[in-house]
């Protein structure tokens, strides 16, 4: 699975948009870009995925460039329990492929 | 209605012993997996098993051993605890090779004294 380079921690105000940038510079054709987010003490909590095209859900939105080697996971109004960990995967879905979670953006959300 | 529960949250042990950490998961998944969180939070795949298979099994040592006894369950089984293996043990579960995401439990807290 390629390698994924975040930025170690970032503050965002409550009620601001959180863009957490994410760089995947070696990814390849068929490997999905992943976020997962994970607050102390509990495990990782799936957000959202997206091979080329810009993904939305209830909870963030996730915006991939057109050549697929960096992507922005967006919280439209961040609150106070979306401080956590958040983690970028690149994978492939298929029989045997797993994945690992590196170090991740510490993102602190500040009243 | 948890999803993914393990037991126990906390466990405090002496080196040598042998424990298990229990995993169930109520959302009809069919793979199951154990993550092992170092102190340096990276997340490292152990075991996953499929339909009662092990599909893979990275390069940890043979004194953990997963056991599932249906597709709801997959324990983890540590034999001979060293120090080293103290950390935060997850469960998690997907359909299939987990296209949709995994869903994880809240993680199991081994400590080995």
């Amino acid at each position: 699975d390629a390698k994924t380079t975040q930025p170690p921690s970032m503050d965002c105000a409550e009620g601001r948009a959180a863009n957490l940038p994410c760089n995947h510079s070696t990814i390849s054709g068929n490997e999905y870009v992943y976020w997962y987010r994970q607050i102390h003490s509990q495990g990782p909590q799936y957000i959202i995925h997206g091979l080329k095209n810009n993904e939305t859900n209830e909870m963030a939105s996730l915006i991939i460039t057109e050549d697929r080697k960096s992507s922005t996971l967006i919280l439209p109004h961040a609150t106070l329990r979306d401080t956590a960990v958040y983690y970028c995967i690149v994978r492939v879905v298929n029989t045997g492929n797993q994945f690992y979670f590196g170090t991740g953006t510490s993102l602190t959300v500040i009243p | 209605d948890t999803a993914v529960s393990q037991t126990p949250k906390y466990l405090v042990t002496q080196m040598g012993n042998d424990k298990s950490i229990k995993c169930e998961q109520n959302l009809g998944h069919d793979t199951m997996y154990w993550y092992k969180q170092d102190s340096k939070k990276f997340l490292k795949i152990m075991f996953s098993y499929n339909n009662k298979e092990l599909i893979i099994n990275e390069t940890v040592p043979n004194r953990f051993s997963p056991k599932s006894p249906d597709k709801a369950h997959l324990n983890l089984h540590i034999n001979s605890l060293e120090l080293g293996d103290s950390a935060v043990y997850f469960c998690a579960s997907s359909h299939g090779q987990g296209r949709y995401g995994y869903t994880f439990g809240s993680g199991t807290r081994l400590t080995v004294v």
